[in-house]
């Protein structure tokens, strides 16, 4: 496709179950972002890839998350034992290089609900 | 600890004037700043940015200010439109390519 796509784009889950979030950025591009945005709030920084790397981790709220990506291309956010204040819309995006330099294209998101 | 505040959660401006989004910022080394727009049940889409070596950009109807000394960007938009309407992020960065976001400035456009 021609943007940022995320699958599911809702997700009811029960709590303490694990959701897998998935992200296809636009073919070439390097840089992959994760955000949370939860009701009220900014845009929470989770994870930075470049290629297949994390250079930062720091955003990741706690060691139930975690991120992987492969082939410099799809990128898996998964959440275990989900909480409620997991329940957010979580933003994919992608940049030729970074964002910083270059635009960062966002996809539509995936609306978790944990209950 | 946000690095990236917009203290006006939301803005109304009549159409054809100018809306003027504050954004302010705490931490020394961001060196680029950055505006998304977005509409509801969209992903945020990237209007303007400027690095920390300019004090001015614009773009058509959009301009962005950045005062280092005060750590302070604006955004103005003129004239405002009613696709205008929408929640606006200012966003920055430093050398680790990291982008924060502030929490977002819904500007309404009144007819």
């Amino acid at each position: 496709g021609a943007g940022v796509s995320q699958s599911p784009s809702n997700k009811v889950t029960e709590k303490g179950k694990d959701v897998e979030l998935r992200c296809d950025p636009i073919s070439g591009h390097t840089a992959l972002y994760w955000y949370r945005q939860r009701l009220g709030q900014g845009l929470e920084f989770l994870i930075y890839f470049q290629g297949n790397s994390a250079p930062d981790k720091s955003g990741l709220p706690s060691d139930r998350f975690s991120a992987e990506r492969t082939g410099e291309s799809v990128s898996t956010l998964t959440i275990q034992r989900t909480q409620q204040e997991d329940s957010a819309v979580y933003l994919c995006a992608s940049s030729v290089q970074g964002a910083r330099w270059t635009e960062a294209f966002f996809g539509q998101g995936t609306r978790l609900t944990v209950v | 600890d946000q690095q990236v505040k917009q203290n006006s959660p939301s803005l109304s401006v009549q159409e054809g004037r100018i809306s003027i989004l504050n954004c302010d910022y705490t931490n020394s080394m961001f060196d680029y700043f950055l505006w998304y727009k977005k509409y509801p049940a969209e992903g945020p889409t990237f209007l303007i940015s400027i690095s920390s070596i300019k004090d001015k950009n614009e773009d058509g109807r959009f301009t962005v200010f950045l005062n280092k000394s005060a750590k302070h960007l604006s955004l103005h938009i003129v004239p405002s439109q009613p696709g205008d309407s929408a929640v606006y992020f200012c966003a920055a960065s430093a050398q680790d390519d990291k982008i924060i976001f502030g929490k977002g400035t819904r500007l309404h456009i009144l007819p």
